[in-house]
């Protein structure tokens, strides 16, 4: 079946570092991909996104990199500060209209 | 511009009851979508509106309802209230249905305990 997993529940970094989050999905042909952070009480909040005619997409201090071939998505973040602590979602649009598909989770804790 | 809200923040029911929980779109949106989203897990999808009609549905069974008003603020309904259905539910809201990738705004959510 369809299914989007994060290869880590759990990333704890140390404030200034940079973080890298993966994540693997199975449909290939989904096209469009997107990367959420969810703070505790809330809802998801968009990141950064990509569509699948792209490897790579910056944003102010995050990156996303698509590998089709390998169907691996990560979501970089540079010098990582105390409130980028939170679950980061990926998740993808496999074309079945609104539906997104998420995975489920890793958790980015920052030591100060 | 408001956000998308939820409402109630947070609700108690006991098995076989039923519950309703309501969703103000963002200003502008027409769309509205429906999540699941179990402790420690990522959101499921359970069913889309546009237009006060549903479009699209997840892997949820009929006991899931929704509605949408014509003001685009949406309902979820779930009926026979099982202790699984225990979880926080995600409303998101965007600019437009199908294909289109137009960001999703989520709310804070509603946490269902069935208890």
């Amino acid at each position: 079946g369809e299914s989007v997993g994060l290869h880590l529940p759990t990333l704890s970094v140390q404030e200034g570092d940079n973080s890298i989050i993966n994540c693997a999905y199975s449909n290939s042909a989904s096209d469009y991909f997107i990367w959420y952070k969810q703070e505790s009480g809330k809802g998801p909040q968009f990141i950064i996104d990509i569509r699948s005619n792209m490897d790579k997409r910056q944003g102010q201090r995050v990156t996303v990199l698509l590998n089709k071939t390998v169907k691996h998505l990560s979501l970089q973040i540079a010098a990582t500060q105390p409130g980028d602590s939170a679950v980061y979602f990926c998740a993808e649009n496999n074309n079945q209209g609104g539906k997104l598909i998420f995975g489920q989770g890793t958790e980015l804790s920052v030591k100060p | 511009e408001t956000g998308v809200t939820q409402s109630p923040t947070h609700l108690i029911k006991t098995r076989g009851q039923q519950v309703t929980l309501r969703c103000s779109s963002q200003s502008g949106h027409n769309t509205v979508s429906w999540y699941q989203q179990a402790l420690g897990q990522g959101p499921q999808f359970i069913f889309q509106y546009y237009r006060e009609e549903e479009n699209g549905r997840g892997n949820f069974p009929p006991r899931f309802s929704g509605l949408q008003f014509p003001n685009y603020s949406s309902e979820l309904n779930v009926n026979a209230l099982e202790l699984d259905d225990s979880a926080l539910y995600l409303c998101a809201s965007s600019l437009s249905p199908g294909r289109s990738i137009d960001e999703q705004f989520f709310g804070p959510g509603t946490r269902l305990t069935v208890l």
